[in-house]
C-alpha cells in the first residue's frame, strides 16, 4: 500500500520561501509521477507542480516563476519550494501520485493515492 | 487554459440519484477523473477513465462522458456521500492537470 506524507513549516513568513517534502513509502519513487496540489481555505484544489518518473518537471503559469520542485530518491523523497509567499499562499498543500496509467494506447493523468495534506499559514 | 465548469451544489434525498456535471470544451475526447473530498479530509479517487472505479468505491458511481459534458453519477445516495466532489483532466497542450470547480452535495 504506497503511503505519502507530507511535511514541513506550518507557518512561513511573508516574502520568505516555503518548503515542503513529501515521503513516499510502500513503492519506489522511481515508479510515478508525483504532484503536489494546493487548497486554499474554503476553495477548490489548485494543481500547482509535477515531476515525473525521469525527473520532468512543469508547473501552473500563475506560479512557475516562484516554484521549484526535485526529487531525492535516495530518500524516496519529493520536495516543493515556493518562494516569496503571501497571505495568498496560505493553504492546505498535498502531494498526490499518478500511477502512469494507460487506456486504449493513450496515457491517462490522474491521482490515486493523496497525502494527508499540510496546512501551511504565511504571516507575520 | 482549459476552464472545468462544476455546479456549485447538488442537494438530494436519501435513496435517490445525484448527478454532478463537469463542462469543458470537447471533453468527451478526454478521459475525465472525479474524486470526493469529505471535509477536513484528503480527496479520494472514485472514478477514473471516464467510467472505471478503483478497488473499493461502490458500484453506486459510476461516470460517463460524452461531447462537452462529463457526469458523475452516484446511485441510491446515502448520508456517507455527503462531500465535495470534483473532476479532473489533463490538458495535453501545456503539459497540466486541471480541476473542476468543485460540486457540494448534500444529502436531504
Amino acid at each position: 500500500q504506497v503511503q505519502l506524507q507530507e511535511s514541513g513549516p506550518g507557518l512561513v513568513k511573508p516574502s520568505e520561501t516555503l518548503s515542503l517534502t513529501c515521503t513516499v513509502s510502500g513503492g519506489s519513487i522511481s515508479d510515478f509521477s508525483l504532484s503536489w496540489i494546493r487548497q486554499t481555505p474554503g476553495k477548490g484544489l489548485e494543481w500547482i507542480a509535477f515531476i515525473s518518473d525521469n525527473g520532468r518537471t512543469n508547473y501552473s503559469p500563475s506560479l512557475k516563476s516562484r516554484l521549484t520542485t526535485s526529487v531525492d530518491t535516495s530518500k524516496n523523497q519529493v520536495s516543493l519550494k515556493l518562494s516569496s509567499v503571501t497571505a495568498a499562499d496560505t493553504a492546505v498543500y498535498y502531494c498526490a501520485r499518478d500511477p502512469q496509467g494507460y487506456s486504449g494506447g493513450w496515457r491517462i493523468y490522474y491521482f490515486d493515492y493523496w497525502g494527508q495534506g499540510t496546512l501551511v499559514t504565511v504571516s507575520p | 487554459s482549459y476552464v472545468l465548469t462544476q455546479p456549485p451544489s447538488v442537494s438530494v434525498a436519501p435513496g435517490k440519484t445525484a448527478r454532478i456535471t463537469c463542462g469543458g470544451t470537447n471533453i468527451g475526447i478526454k478521459s475525465v477523473h472525479w474524486y470526493q473530498q469529505m471535509p477536513g479530509q484528503a480527496p479520494v479517487l472514485v472514478v477514473y477513465d471516464d467510467s472505471d472505479r478503483p478497488s473499493g468505491i461502490p458500484e453506486r458511481f459510476s461516470g460517463s462522458n460524452s461531447g462537452n459534458t462529463a457526469t458523475l453519477t452516484i446511485s441510491r445516495v446515502e448520508a456517507g456521500d455527503e462531500a465535495d466532489y470534483y473532476c479532473q483532466v489533463w490538458e495535453s497542450s501545456s503539459d497540466q492537470y486541471v480541476f473542476g470547480t468543485g460540486t457540494r452535495v448534500t444529502v436531504l
